[in-house]
């Protein structure tokens, strides 16, 4: 069964200082996709940052970047240099035929 | 681009009425639009993949009478939950997607509705 785990229900960060938040998943498939996304206050998913599990390589949008390791099937999103913009809840999700989230970690950013 | 859209943003209802909510992409063709319900301070669970045309898949312990699903257009889902319940209650939220072939690369997500049922 596919299955997405997120393990840090909440974190605090500084801001300007680099967070990272975990997660583990688990899929039969051997094409699939992760990413992570940001869900503020407005509620409006939005698109954070996403790997495809052929490319080796991290993947990097600005400040956020993910450390992939797929024989481990862990998929951690590193926030540097925090904003007080970044403070929402994060999805970790993970999709082959469908798209299944993790519960999420609701990220504090302190001033 | 790549917008989705849903209607209407907030509703509110009285126990045992039935409730629409239209998902519409609106600068893409939408193969495939995803239906899920996000309880407070939960995460997001998916209820149902609907193609155009054909009828929707639903995910396991989701009530298919009970939350009908139509996508009749490339443009536009809906949702109608009948004979709703104050266990109703909740968040709901498409995504659209405008490829059929598997793995899709991404999916849009619309801005949510809020279903309160009295």
């Amino acid at each position: 069964a596919q299955t997405v785990t997120q393990s840090q229900p909440e974190m605090s960060v500084q801001e300007a200082e680099t967070v990272t938040l975990s997660c583990t998943y688990d899929t039969s498939e051997s094409d699939y996709y992760l990413f992570w996304y940001k869900q503020p206050p407005s509620r409006q998913m939005i698109l954070v940052i996403r790997q495809e599990a052929y490319k080796q390589q991290n993947a990097t949008e600005n400040r956020f970047s993910v450390n992939f390791q797929k024989a481990a099937k862990s998929f951690s999103l590193k926030i540097s240099d925090s904003q007080l913009g970044d403070a929402a809840m994060y999805f970790c999700a993970s999709l082959d035929d469908k798209i299944i989230f993790g519960k999420g970690t609701r990220l504090h950013i302190l001033p | 681009g790549a917008v989705v859209s849903q209607h209407p943003s907030w509703v509110i209802c009285k126990s045992g009425t039935s409730v629409k909510i239209e998902c519409r992409s609106l600068d893409f063709q939408a193969t495939t639009m995803f239906w899920y319900r996000q309880f407070p301070k939960q995460s997001l669970m998916l209820m149902a993949t609907s193609n155009e045309g054909s009828k929707a898949t639903y995910e396991q312990g989701v009530e298919k009478d009970k939350f009908l699903i139509n996508h009749a257009s490339l443009t536009l889902s809906t949702l109608t939950v009948t004979s709703a319940h104050p266990e109703d209650s909740s968040f709901y939220i498409c995504s659209a997607n405008w490829r059929e072939d598997r793995p899709y690369n991404e999916q849009f997500f619309g801005p949510g509705t809020r279903l309160t049922v009295l």
